[in-house]
């Protein structure tokens, strides 16, 4: 079946635009995360859906970073007045319920200028 | 919070040879611990996992090890091949947490 989707594979803005990346998870999926990987680094986690629980935002480093979840499905990451250190790849991740294992999307490749 | 620590940070190996990464956690709520393969410009993928009642898991070249005592579980690859090459992630989750703490990551290379 279709894999965890991304879109936009890449986007290049200017510094204080507003970017939105967004994400099909597995059909079915019940648990979608978010997470952002900076050039040699680890996965920085973000934030995590479960179902119609409320989201834990935890990881989120700013309040100019937010996400919603429709429908229990699609997801979109959003960040406002972007700043040079929010370039990264920014890849989302979806679980079965019940599930640990988690299948990533092939990530979105965010350059801010 | 949990704290996954990973090493080497880069590892390079003649084909053949084996190659272990190592992870250690602070958490010992932590009950599941997957390791991700990322080939370069591609997304991570699930190559093996171990849970807490698990000591080692094997799936042909490759095995997990798991030492809940001393907190810290083991990537072990044997006769490693240049189709190896890429970047392996550890992570811990569990205590009632879905979210998984990763490490830093290890890039291995394999040199023909």
């Amino acid at each position: 079946g279709a894999g965890v989707s991304q879109s936009p594979s890449n986007k290049v803005t200017e510094k204080g635009k507003d970017v939105e990346l967004r994400c099909d998870p597995i059909s079915g999926h019940t648990a979608l995360y978010w997470y952002r990987q900076s050039l040699g680094q680890g996965l920085e986690f973000l934030i995590y859906f479960q179902g119609n629980s409320a989201p834990d935002k935890s990881g989120l480093p700013s309040d100019r970073f937010s996400a919603e979840r429709t429908g229990g499905s699609v997801s979109t990451l959003t960040i406002q007045r972007t700043q040079q250190e929010d370039s990264a790849v920014y890849l989302c991740a979806s679980s079965p319920r019940g599930s640990d294992t988690q299948y990533f999307g092939p990530g979105t490749r965010l350059t801010v200028l | 919070g949990e704290n996954v620590e990973q090493h080497p940070s880069t590892l390079s190996v003649q084909e053949g040879d084996s190659a272990v990464i190592k992870c250690t956690y602070s958490d010992s709520a932590s009950n599941y611990f997957p390791w991700y393969k990322q080939e370069l410009g591609k997304r991570p993928q699930l190559i093996i996992d171990i849970r807490s009642n698990v000591g080692e898991k094997k799936d042909q070249r490759i095995a997990v090890t798991l030492n809940k005592t001393a907190k810290h579980f083991s990537l072990h690859i044997t006769e490693t091949q240049p189709e190896d090459s890429a970047v392996y992630f550890c992570a811990a989750s569990g205590g009632g947490s879905y979210i998984p703490t990763f490490g830093r990551g290890t890039s291995l290379i394999v040199h023909p």
